[in-house]
């Protein structure tokens, strides 16, 4: 099945720096890569998403670049705010409808300093 | 989005029983449901996929006959956590996805289970 890894675990920065998350995957048939963000005891929530015919996606200060040939992808998070402090999961998936399973990274918790 | 519901968002029970966590779609209607497992600070771990109107398919690992799985109408899948012990102690989060409605999948609100 497949395996996704991420890395940093822990991630700290501070405001109005970068920071970027990076994850790989191990399924080369995996076509759907979404970044969810989690704050304590919440729901995950989406917050960008890739599919595999896209090399680069871009929200506002959130970008997300997919390698298929590497078989890792990024999320890049701009100009970094108090409020973007979170546990963020990378995930990946083989969409073939609402049946398809996510496969979940182990996480990152970032921290935006004052 | 879509609306996922998930009840209770807290449970305390004590060992030996059974607890029963539901999940519901709200404003759409789910063939499919997923439950997952999140230890504090890891990763969520899919236990299982929901299928209305036939058997869960549960993931390697998993037990079937201590985490029962129903999925009985289009909205509504249920979890129940039987005989729980402490090491069951754990958050759990059920999503889903609207058929038709794209990639996304929508998480519920998650319960914390503790065992006592």
């Amino acid at each position: 099945g497949e395996n996704v890894e991420q890395h940093p675990s822990t991630l700290s920065v501070q405001e109005g720096d970068s920071a970027v998350i990076k994850c790989t995957y191990s399924d080369s048939a995996s076509n759907y890569f979404p970044w969810y963000k989690q704050e304590l005891g919440k729901r995950p929530q989406l917050i960008i998403d890739i599919r595999s015919n896209v090399g680069e996606k871009k929200d506002q200060r959130i970008a997300v670049t997919l390698n298929k040939t590497a078989k890792h992808f990024s999320l890049h998070i701009t100009e970094t705010q108090p409020e973007d402090s979170a546990v963020y999961f990378c995930a990946a998936s083989i969409m073939a409808g609402t049946a398809s399973k996510l496969t979940f990274g182990t996480g990152t918790r970032l921290q935006v300093t004052l | 989005g879509a609306v996922v519901s998930q009840h209770p968002s807290r449970v305390i029970c004590k060992s030996g029983t059974s607890v029963k966590i539901e999940c519901r779609s709200l404003d759409f209607q789910a063939t499919t449901m997923f439950w997952y497992r999140q230890f504090p600070k890891q990763s969520l771990m899919l236990m299982a996929t929901s299928n209305e109107g036939s058997k869960a398919t549960y993931e390697q690992g998993v037990e079937k006959d201590k985490f029962l799985i129903n999925h009985a109408s289009l909205t509504l899948s249920t979890l129940t956590v039987t005989s729980a012990h402490p090491e069951d102690s754990s958050f759990y989060i059920c999503s889903a996805r609207v058929s038709g409605g794209g990639t996304e999948a929508f998480f519920g609100q998650g319960t914390r289970l503790t065992v006592v």
